[in-house]
This record gives structure tokens, sequence and C-alpha cells, in this order.
């Protein structure tokens, strides 16, 4: 285990639905990000928290709702999202904005979400 | 904004033979360069990494060049074999900066 665990793996939702994505890491880190992964498409920066507070809002609907509690955990908040919402969502950690070489950011495996 | 470009976005090679992915980033500020490898399924993981203050990073089999004038960095892979199939990611960040931009991705297959 990396030590970056995401929740749900999977998730079918219908458009109307409201449901939350849920990341945790134990390796105490800092600064936890949100990112999308969408087939052929580059990894899409979401949000960026650095010790809980939100540093960085990349022009995401607000129908994307992220929470950060601690700096241990991370949640992306769904409501009434469209179909082209279906992705991969990966939430990420990292020491803090400067990067140690040969850490980079820990990445959590991903929930899969599908909006029907 | 930032944009890196990846090329190519697709390569397949023969078992043992080298690779080569290529990136340019638009910010001039970045400093920080990393690659990631994602395996099918599967979370990515750094695999190597740079900064600007070095033009060159090897670690076994693969090693990562930068020509910070160019504004473009590479990541060669030697000796390929069948694991090193996956999809692999560049990026750029500036030093105390919050955005990590990655590129497109390039999705390597190692034919044995």
């Amino acid at each position: 285990e990396t030590g970056v665990t995401q929740t749900p793996r999977h998730l079918v939702m219908g458009m109307t639905n409201k449901k939350s994505l849920k990341c945790e890491q134990h390796l105490g880190h800092n600064a936890m990000y949100w990112y999308k992964q969408s087939a052929k498409k580059p990894l899409e920066l979401m949000f960026v928290y650095n010790f809980k507070e939100q540093t960085e809002n990349n022009s995401v609907p607000s129908r994307f709702s992220p929470e950060c509690p601690n700096s241990s955990h991370l949640f992306l908040h769904l409501h009434t999202l469209q179909p082209e919402d279906s992705a991969l969502y990966l939430c990420a950690s990292s020491q803090g904005p400067r990067i140690k070489l040969k850490e980079g950011y820990t990445f959590g495996s991903g929930t899969r979400l599908t909006v029907v | 904004g930032e944009n890196v470009e990846q090329h190519p976005s697709t390569l397949s090679v023969q078992e043992g033979d080298s690779a080569v992915i290529k990136c340019t980033y638009s910010d001039s500020a970045s400093n920080y360069f990393p690659w990631y490898k994602q395996e099918l399924g599967k979370r990515p993981q750094l695999i190597i990494d740079i900064r600007s203050n070095v033009g060159e990073k090897k670690d076994q089999r693969i090693a990562v060049t930068l020509n910070k004038t160019a504004k473009h960095f590479s990541l060669h892979i030697t000796e390929t074999q069948p694991e090193d199939s996956a999809v692999y990611f560049c990026a750029a960040k500036r030093e105390y900066g919050n955005k990590l931009v990655f590129g497109a991705g390039t999705i390597l297959r190692v034919k044995s």
C-alpha cells in the first residue's frame, strides 16, 4: 500500500445524485490534490490544498466541491454531474509545494466514476 | 497558462531496443520535471525526476535529459523489457508552485 487510499474504487451515479469521493493519506504529507484522468487527455489538475487551505481551483465547475477537514483527508463532493464528467479521479499528496527529488507526488488508485 | 506537450502518443519498440519520449513546456519558470509510469489499471508512479540545475540524470536503464533553453526534456529507456510497457507521463512545475502540469501521456508497447 502506497499510503494514499481512495474510496470507493468504482462509482456509478445518476445525474441527479449526490455522492462523495474520499481520499486519505498516511504519509504525513501537507499537500493534497485532486486530478481528473480522462481517456486520451492529460491528467487535469482540479484542486490543491496546502495545510488544509485550498490554494488552487483550476476553473472547476461548481458541481465539484472539495473539502479538506485536515491534512490527512480530502473529499470531493459531487452533485448534478454530467455524463462527460465520467473519468478516473485521482487523489495525490506530497510533502509540500516544493517537491523533494525521488519523492514526487504519491497517487491513490483512483475512483472510476461513471455518470449515467 | 502552463502547457506541457508530449510526443509521441504511442510508441512500439522491440524488446532490447531503446525508447525515447519527448516533452516541451511553456512556463519558463518551471524547474522541476518528473516522469511517471502508469501500468494498466494502476496508479501513476514516479520513476525519475530532475531539477533544472542539472542537464541529465540517469538511474539504471532510464535517463532524463533537459534543455532549459529550448524548454524541452526527454525520457530515455534503454534495453527495453516487456514490463516497461505502460503509459508514461511527463510533467513540469515551478519550484514553489502548486501546479504540477502533466503531458498527455505516451503509450509504450515493448514487443517480445
